[in-house]
């Protein structure tokens, strides 16, 4: 079964200050991972997603998030927050193949403190 | 472009009330998945339509039913409300109903039910 695993509930982080949002994931099979945003009474916007080929994956706004197929960890970073990154993030994970089921993760509240 | 509208935003039901959302995807996306995302918690998958036929189903009871239109618009029923059902209701379509080479998911804003 699929499962995703975000350590980290909440994350302060000083403007432009690194940040990086933690995630894990399980399955028995091939996977495909994503990175989703959330900002307060919106929907969920793609950062960036992993389907194969080169492990680090660039998105938008800035965030790139790294493939570790032998720690099953999918870990977003960014060099240098901005206020406007405040938001909530979610780690997600579908199988290769099949309908389009995705799995989230239960989120990281990032607050970038001025 | 229009996104992923969705209707209505917000609404309150009693237990017991039957509940119907509504979904309209991006024009020319085929394919429309239900989730719901509970207060904390990480959105969970519910259904996912293409073609009009079922592709995919959650972890949900038979309460919960939903159906696609010839226009690729969706509906999500839930009924017998419970408490736990408060919760807000994502939809989110997607140009091909399988793959993510060129399926990327597209969220509209939610229906936010509250359940008394």
């Amino acid at each position: 079964a699929q499962s995703v695993t975000q350590l980290d509930s909440q994350v302060p982080v000083f403007e432009e200050a690194p940040v990086e949002l933690r995630c894990n994931y399980s399955s028995s099979v091939s996977v495909y991972l994503f990175w989703y945003v959330q900002y307060p009474n919106q929907g969920l916007q793609l950062l960036l997603k992993y389907l194969s080929g080169s492990t680090l994956v660039k998105g938008i706004n800035g965030f790139e998030a790294e493939f570790n197929k032998s720690q099953t960890s999918f870990h977003l970073r960014k060099p240098s927050v901005h206020i406007s990154d405040t938001a909530e993030y979610f780690c997600a994970v579908s199988y290769s193949g099949g309908y389009q089921k995705v799995t989230f993760g239960t989120g990281t509240k990032l607050q970038v403190i001025p | 472009d229009a996104g992923v509208t969705q209707s209505p935003t917000h609404l309150i039901k009693t237990r017991g009330q039957q509940v119907t959302l509504r979904c309209s995807p991006i024009s020319g996306h085929k394919s429309v998945s239900w989730y719901q995302q509970v207060l904390g918690q990480g959105p969970q998958f519910i259904f996912q339509y293409y073609e009009k036929e079922e592709r995919g189903r959650g972890n949900f009871p038979d309460r919960f039913s939903a159906r696609q239109f010839p226009n690729y618009s969706s509906e999500l029923n839930v009924n017998a409300l419970l408490l736990g059902d408060s919760a807000l209701y994502l939809c989110a379509s997607s140009l091909t109903g399988t793959g993510w080479d060129t399926g990327e998911l597209f969220f509209g804003e939610g229906s936010r039910l509250t359940v008394l």
